[in-house]
């Protein structure tokens, strides 16, 4: 069975800081996705990236980064330089792959809150 | 190019009643599923339709059922309501691709109905 595990309920921090949410994840496939997902006050889930197992680049967006490590099987996020505006829900999502589009697995989710 | 659309926006029932959902998918997009989340979780698989067939499904008894229709929107019902059915309830679209692990695409999430059980 696949598994998400965000350790992190909630952080803080101040304005103009960097910050790092955690994920790791269980699953028994060779073959699988990892997505990061942001859930603003309003309720939508946000699509922020998408990796597969076999890319372990890590990618940067903007103020966005992404480090993925299969040898500990984790998808870390860092934003840098944090705006009031990240704060948010965060939540990481394993999806094995298979026929077709398969379900999301989601983590609880990391509160991140921005203090200006 | 609009996004996932869903309705109504809030619901409040009483247990034992019967709720419909609605969901429009993003353009161009033939697969919808539906996730539940309860207050402070991640969302939780219900069941994702192409085709007009339920393809898969999470673990949630048979009161949560579904649809698809032509035009690829879908419904999700609930009978016989608990207090514990209280969340939020959301619809994602994406393409259905068979193929290579590259091929696959991303779920797209609608904003939600809020439903209150009392």
């Amino acid at each position: 069975a696949q598994k998400v595990t965000q350790a992190q309920t909630e952080i803080s921090v101040v304005e103009k800081e960097d910050v790092t949410l955690d994920c790791v994840y269980e699953t028994r496939d060779t073959t699988y996705y990892l997505f990061w997902y942001k859930q603003p006050p309003s309720g939508e889930l946000v699509f922020l990236i998408r990796r597969n197992s076999f890319d372990e680049q890590n990618e940067i967006s903007g103020r966005y980064s992404w480090n993925f490590q299969k040898s500990t099987s984790s998808f870390n996020f860092t934003i840098t330089a944090s705006q009031v505006v990240d704060s948010a829900v965060y939540f990481c999502a394993l999806s094995e792959a298979g026929f077709g589009n398969e379900k999301l697995t989601f983590g609880t989710g990391t509160r991140l809150t921005i203090i200006p | 190019d609009a996004g996932v659309t869903q309705s109504p926006t809030h619901l409040i029932k009483t247990r034992g009643q019967q709720v419909t959902l609605r969901c429009s998918p993003k353009s161009g997009h033939d697969t919808v599923s539906w996730y539940q989340q309860a207050l402070g979780q991640g969302p939780q698989f219900i069941f994702q339709y192409y085709e007009e067939e339920e393809r898969q499904r999470g673990n949630f008894p048979d009161r949560f059922s579904g649809h698809q229709f032509p035009n690829y929107s879908s419904e999700l019902n609930v009978n016989a309501l608990l207090l514990g059915d209280s969340a939020l309830y959301l619809c994602a679209s994406s393409l259905w691709v068979l193929g290579p692990i590259g091929a696959k695409e991303t779920q797209y999430f609608g904003p939600g109905t809020r439903l209150l059980v009392l």
